[in-house]
């Protein structure tokens, strides 16, 4: 069955800190993962995308990194703010990126930044 | 602003009643989806068109549910006879074929009483 599991569920942390979150999937064949920020009653905002090619890509203060043979990946963030404080989605797409495009939804990590 | 819009943002209503969302997706976009979010959750598959052909149906979409997209522009998604367990936040977003990125509006959080 195709999953997109996340670690931790929630997280507090200190402003200023870094941390990191983790992504663990299962789906096959995998096309590409992307990390998307979602505050609260808000739709989620693409932080990044990453295809099986690519291990690591940059968005400011957000790095991603894929690995592709044990199917995880990770988004640290540096030098936390404030803004921060947001659900951190990890989402699969299983297709091609020419076909359905359907992604697959982790249940992400509930980040709160405290000053 | 030229992202995408749905409308309204929030919906109360009593179980039995339908209810009727918009989305607006960004102009250039063929493709368009509908997704729901319960609370703790990730946001969940329905649908999605790619102009205005509905090309694929989750099987969460049950026969209450109906989306169309007549001119391949703005989309409805349609609830007849509400239950309790259709409150949710329901998300569109559009995207193009060629590309993988797909931009979600604010969502329509909906409420059944």
């Amino acid at each position: 069955k195709n999953q997109v599991e996340q670690s931790p569920q929630s997280l507090i942390i200190l402003e200023g800190k870094n941390c990191t979150l983790q992504c663990n999937y299962t789906v096959s064949p995998f096309s590409n993962l992307r990390w998307y920020k979602q505050d609260t009653g808000r739709g989620p905002v693409s932080l990044t995308i990453m295809t099986f090619s690519e291990n690591t890509k940059s968005n400011g203060r957000y790095t991603a990194t894929l690995d592709a043979d044990t199917k995880q990946s990770s988004l640290h963030i540096t030098a936390s703010q404030l803004s921060d404080s947001a659900s951190y989605i990890c989402v699969v797409s299983g297709q091609d990126g020419g076909a359905t495009n359907k992604l697959i939804f982790g249940t992400g990590t509930l980040l709160a930044v405290q000053p | 602003d030229t992202g995408v819009s749905q409308d309204p943002r929030h919906k109360i209503t009593k179980r039995g009643q339908n209810v009727t969302f918009r989305c607006d997706p960004i102009s250039e976009h063929n493709r368009l989806y509908w997704y729901r979010q319960t609370l703790g959750q990730g946001p969940e598959f329905l649908t999605y068109f790619q102009n205005e052909a509905q090309l694929e149906k989750s099987r969460l979409l049950s026969d209450r549910f109906s989306a169309e997209r007549p001119k391949g522009s703005f989309s409805t998604l349609e609830i007849q006879r509400t239950e309790q367990g259709d409150s949710a936040m329901y998300l569109c977003a559009s995207g193009r074929r060629e590309f993988y990125e797909q931009y979600f509006g604010p969502g329509t959080r909906l409420t059944v009483t």
